[in-house]
Parts: C-alpha cells; structure tokens; sequence
C-alpha cells in the first residue's frame, strides 16, 4: 500500500554540492512529475514522464536533471545546488486513465 | 502553452456562508483535478473530473467541468471551519506538451467563526 515514496524527507546540501531526491511508485503508473513548492506558492513543474526511457521539461526545468530507466523510479537530479532551489519537492504519478494523481509526501530541501 | 488560473487566490468566509472557487484554463483538456492541502503536508485529492458536465460531490464540496467553456468550479456550501486548507486546481495537457500537469496558483480559503 505504498503510493508514492519520496526520500528523503528533508535535506540540507551546502551551495554547489549535487544530490538526487528519489522518487518510486509501485502503481505501475506511465505518467510521473516532479514539481517544486515555494513558500506561500503553487506548484510548478520542473520534469515530467510519460513512460520508461520518456522525459520532458516543464516550466521550471534549469538546474535540475532526470532520468526514467524504469516505470517505478523517477529521480531528480540537482547537479550544483543553489540557494534557489531552496523549496519542497513533491513527485506525482498518475495511470493514461480516468485516476487521480498521487503524491508523495515532499522532500524539504534547504541549501546553504 | 498551458496555463491555469484560479480565483480568487484568497477567501475568508464565515462559517455557514456559500463561495465558488473558479477554474479556468487556456488549452483543450478533459481532464481537471481539485486537491487539497493543509500547511506543511502533501496534497491530498478531492475530485476527478473526466468529462463535459461532469458533476461530483463529497460533504460540502461540489466541483464541476465545463470543458467548452475551459472552466471548473467548486462550490462549497455552509463553510465550517475544517474546510480552511489550499485548494488547487490542475489540468492535463492536450496540446504541445501531451501529458504534463499543469496546476493553478491555489486558493487560500480561512473559515472564521
């Protein structure tokens, strides 16, 4: 009963390390999102999938990579951290149907 | 390109009163979502709305898709306090970017005794 798993949950990187925020889902879903929430703020879309191998830029996409090797897994990738990217990143997966989309429970990332 | 608007961004209502949320958004879709999250969590789902006139209710809430129109609303009748959360609105993506999930800004709804 797993939904979608984010680790981890908070994460302080100091300016100009990298990291990865993890994201798996055991939904078998084709469809997967990472967005990033500023204080106060909406959601926005940094990187998408549509499927296995499938990647796509959403609004928001510099500084950050992904990668799709599989349909369970979606990692972010942050290669040089900025204190920009100072925010809560939630992952999301969704079926091609009529389903909802499915978050996990964010990863609080602070840079230093 | 995309976009989803809300409005209003922010709401204060007395308990007992009625309001509507408004939904619009600028490309072909059928596909609408409403969530809710409280501060400090994750994103909880309310509605899926999958079709033209599709109607769904749950407690107080009601959301609606007009999908001619480009716009959903969610009603929410005799507001309690409980109701005080985010709501947001999101749409698939027909057009350029097949498939993302685009979401509005939120509304920020305060029920006040």
């Amino acid at each position: 009963n797993a939904g979608v798993t984010q680790t981890p949950k908070f994460r302080i990187p100091k300016i100009g390390q990298s990291m990865t925020l993890q994201c798996t889902q055991d939904m078998n879903h084709n469809y997967m999102y990472w967005y990033r929430q500023d204080p106060g703020m909406g959601l926005k879309l940094i990187y998408y999938s549509v499927g296995a191998g499938i990647t796509d830029k959403g609004e928001v996409p510099n500084g950050y990579n992904v990668s799709r090797s599989t349909t369970e897994d979606f990692p972010l990738r942050l290669e040089l951290a900025a204190p920009s990217q100072t925010s809560v990143y939630f992952c999301a997966s969704r079926s091609g149907g009529g389903t909802e989309a499915f978050f996990g429970q964010g990863t609080r990332l602070t840079v230093v | 390109e995309l976009k989803v608007e809300q409005n209003p961004l922010f709401l204060s209502m007395q308990e007992g009163k009625n309001y509507t949320i408004y939904c619009n958004y600028s490309t072909t879709s059928d596909r609408l979502y409403w969530y809710r999250q409280d501060p400090g969590k994750s994103l909880e789902s309310l509605f899926v709305l999958l079709s033209n006139g599709a109607v769904k209710q749950e407690g107080r809430l009601m959301a609606s898709l007009d999908t001619k129109a480009r716009l959903s609303t969610l009603h929410i009748t005799a507001a309690v306090h409980d109701l005080s959360a985010t709501y947001f609105c999101a749409v698939v993506n027909y057009g350029g970017s097949q498939g993302n999930l685009i979401f509005g800004k939120g509304t920020k709804l305060s029920v006040k005794p």
